[in-house]
């Protein structure tokens, strides 16, 4: 068990540019979790895949986010077209859930910091 | 919608001594669960402690404790015999049936020598 790698740690671009980051999640762990977190406040919740299916998604999430997680393995973040707003931690998380209980511990990584120029 | 309240932006508590994080929420569902992470400077976010809502006994792991009182929707953690290394902001969690997690902003606590 190796934890929840991200990659990359951080990723400097200019606006307008697309950026990619990617998520390797405790293998096993059939939930995979995206979370945005701002200077001074706690994560916010993006969008969540149980396997490969992506269950749930944030009004956060814009028509210029999108995730995968084709295989139900690894998963992708891209944003198209950064703003400076979209500065910020972007957290992965990965958790074994059966029928959905909500008691699942969710293992976080180390995140992508984002700064859009 | 649920939300998670943390009132104390900043604590700072002398080495060996005890502190409290004061945590509340708000929710309709009756089962649920609550949780403090630890997020040290420029670390992971690493989990502290649980609660299930439907469990009356609070829970404990070492030094952390928490006091639930399920009724007042408050969820407070204990942290007795501090160290330097639990240096980091503290963020209580409420996890529901959605699955995701719902975050406070978050209380930095500093342990001082």
């Amino acid at each position: 068990d190796t934890g929840v790698s991200q990659n990359p740690r951080h990723k400097i671009t200019k606006r307008g540019q697309n950026v990619t980051f990617r998520c390797d999640p405790i293998s096993e762990h059939n939930r995979l979790y995206w979370y945005r977190q701002t200077l001074g406040q706690g994560p916010e919740f993006l969008t969540y895949f149980q396997n490969e299916a992506q269950l749930e998604k944030s009004r956060l999430l814009s028509d210029r986010f999108s995730a995968e997680r084709p295989k139900g393995s690894f998963s992708t973040l891209e944003i198209q077209r950064t703003e400076q707003g979209d500065s910020a931690m972007y957290l992965c998380a990965s958790g074994l859930t059966t029928g959905g209980s909500p008691k699942n511990i969710q293992y976080f990584g180390a995140g992508t910091r984002l700064s859009v120029l | 919608a649920q939300t998670v309240t943390q009132s104390q932006p900043e604590m700072s508590v002398q080495e060996a001594e005890t502190v409290t994080l004061s945590c509340t929420y708000d929710t309709s569902e009756s089962n649920y669960y609550l949780f403090w992470y630890k997020q040290p400077p420029s670390r992971q976010m690493i989990l502290v402690i649980r609660q299930e809502a439907y469990k009356q006994q609070n829970a404990t792991e070492n030094r952390f404790s928490v006091n639930f009182q399920k009724a007042a929707k408050s969820f407070s953690l204990k942290i007795s015999d501090s160290q330097l290394g639990d240096t980091a902001m503290y963020f209580c969690a409420f996890g529901g049936s959605q699955g995701n997690l719902i975050f406070g902003k978050g209380t930095k606590l500093s342990v001082k020598p």
